[in-house]
């Protein structure tokens, strides 16, 4: 079965700085990866899909990138508001595993 | 506006079973994969099955194959999930979602508790 490994599990951030985080997949997963927002207590939010695709409404300092096994979204000048959880998922083929998740906080 | 609204969870004992509903409006409901997430408390997102438009096709995890089974009724625009030989570990909050190409869209969740 396919795992999926995010990395860092947390990092501590400052308004305005870019922010990249990564998911490895243990096989190529070509570009059917999804990333999401989770703030706590709320369901999570698409944010990009087929790894470099922006959801609608998602704003532009949001960015996925990567291809085969190793993916990475990048948050550029990052907001108060972007302190919460994101995770990776593989998409497209099942199963469609998610990956563990990045804690983003904001110092 | 695209709902999903999530019931049927609960407290149950290990062994025993429950059905989850989730009814989704605004949208056509029959033009969509569907299916259900969990989230344990104070844990990741696991993936716990999908189904095809039609309901023709089914997908699990091994965590949860042949215990759940996901279907659905286009008709009432509904889907289900009936979960048998629940275990502690099935603890969670259960989201409806929508999409293939992603879960665009999700519900906000019902409580299952597996405890005796």
């Amino acid at each position: 079965n396919i795992v999926m490994t995010q990395s860092p599990k947390s990092m501590s951030i400052s308004v305005g700085d870019r922010v990249t985080m990564n998911c490895k997949a243990s096989q190529n997963v070509y570009n059917n990866i999804a990333w999401y927002q989770q703030k706590p207590g709320k369901s999570p939010k698409l944010l990009i899909y087929y790894a470099s695709n922006r959801y609608t409404g998602v704003p532009d300092r949001f960015t996925g990138s990567g291809s085969g096994t190793d993916f990475t979204l990048t948050i550029n000048s990052v907001q108060a508001e972007d302190a919460a959880f994101y995770y990776c998922q593989r998409i497209y083929n099942s199963p469609y595993t998610f990956g563990a998740g990045t804690k983003l906080e904001l110092k | 506006e695209v709902q999903l609204v999530e019931t049927g969870g609960g407290l149950v004992q290990p062994g025993r079973s429950l059905k989850l509903s989730c009814v989704a409006s605004g949208f056509t409901f029959n033009n969509y994969w569907m299916s259900w997430t969990r989230q344990a408390p104070g844990k990741g997102l696991e993936w716990v099955a999908s189904i095809t438009n039609s309901g023709g096709s089914t997908y699990y995890p091994d965590s949860v194959k042949g215990r759940f089974t996901i279907s659905r009724d286009n008709a009432q625009n509904t889907l289900y999930l009936q979960m048998n030989s629940l275990r502690s570990e099935d603890t969670a909050t259960y989201y409806c979602t929508r999409g293939s190409k992603g879960f665009a869209y999700w519900g906000q969740g019902t409580l299952v508790t597996v405890s005796s």
